[in-house]
């Protein structure tokens, strides 16, 4: 059992609606990431907490809006998405907090949102 | 062109030979890791190496940084090998990892 959890694992929604996806980890992590995973593309780095602070956005439109409230929880909001916003996203974990150097840890991940916008 | 590529796209092999999957970037680097996802989304880190090559099990991970190369291979391959395996590599001094497209295995029985 992944010590990461996402909620929840498939969602419909259309374009005026909003919604949230959660991830929850249960590793004592400091750091925690969302990731974009389209058909035929590559993962897609959005969001970097360290710490509970937003420490990188990587160029995500403001439909998305993350929230950290805590080390161990992380939201994804959603609102008047697009059709090619339809994708996996992920939730992952890794340890350090505070200056490391984040690409060189591993990286715990969530099996995924399955996101698809009408 | 992405910076990291990885060979082949798609790989479909017999249960029991050897795998080799390639991984080449084009820029400076301080850690590769190779993941693997199985069909429905979950990921699963493999390895992270810096430097020479290390093994867990049936898998072993290899990386020349001066020829910007990394190879994963498996061996005595089985169908649960199935899945997409990705490359990815970080470097510099942010928190972003770059990944490759991820190369498709299927092992048959």
């Amino acid at each position: 059992e992944t010590g990461v959890t996402q909620t929840p694992r498939h969602l419909v929604m259309g374009m005026t609606n909003k919604k949230s996806l959660k991830c929850e980890q249960h590793l004592g992590h400091n750091a925690m990431y969302w990731y974009k995973q389209s058909a035929k593309k590559p993962l897609e780095l959005m969001f970097v907490y360290n710490f509970k602070e937003q420490t990188e956005n990587n160029s995500v439109p403001s439909r998305f809006s993350p929230e950290c409230p805590n080390s161990s929880h992380l939201f994804l909001h959603l609102h008047t998405l697009q059709p090619e916003d339809s994708a996996l996203y992920l939730c992952a974990s890794s340890p350090e907090g505070g200056g490391g150097l984040k690409y060189q840890e591993t990286q715990y991940f969530g099996p995924g949102t399955r996101l698809l916008v009408l | 062109k992405n910076e990291v590529e990885q060979s082949p796209q798609n790989l479909t092999a017999q249960e029991g030979e050897f795998i080799t999957i390639n991984c080449s970037y084009s820029v400076g680097i301080s850690a590769l890791h190779w993941l693997q996802q199985h069909p429905g989304g979950g990921i699963v880190s493999l390895f992270m190496l810096s430097s020479g090559k290390k093994k867990h099990g049936r898998l072993i991970a290899t990386i020349n940084i001066q020829e910007k190369h990394s190879s994963l291979h498996i061996t005595a391959s089985h169908p649960r090998d199935s899945a997409v395996y990705i490359c990815a590599v970080g470097g510099g001094s942010n928190y972003k990892l770059t990944f490759g497209k991820g190369t498709l295995l299927t092992v048959n029985p």
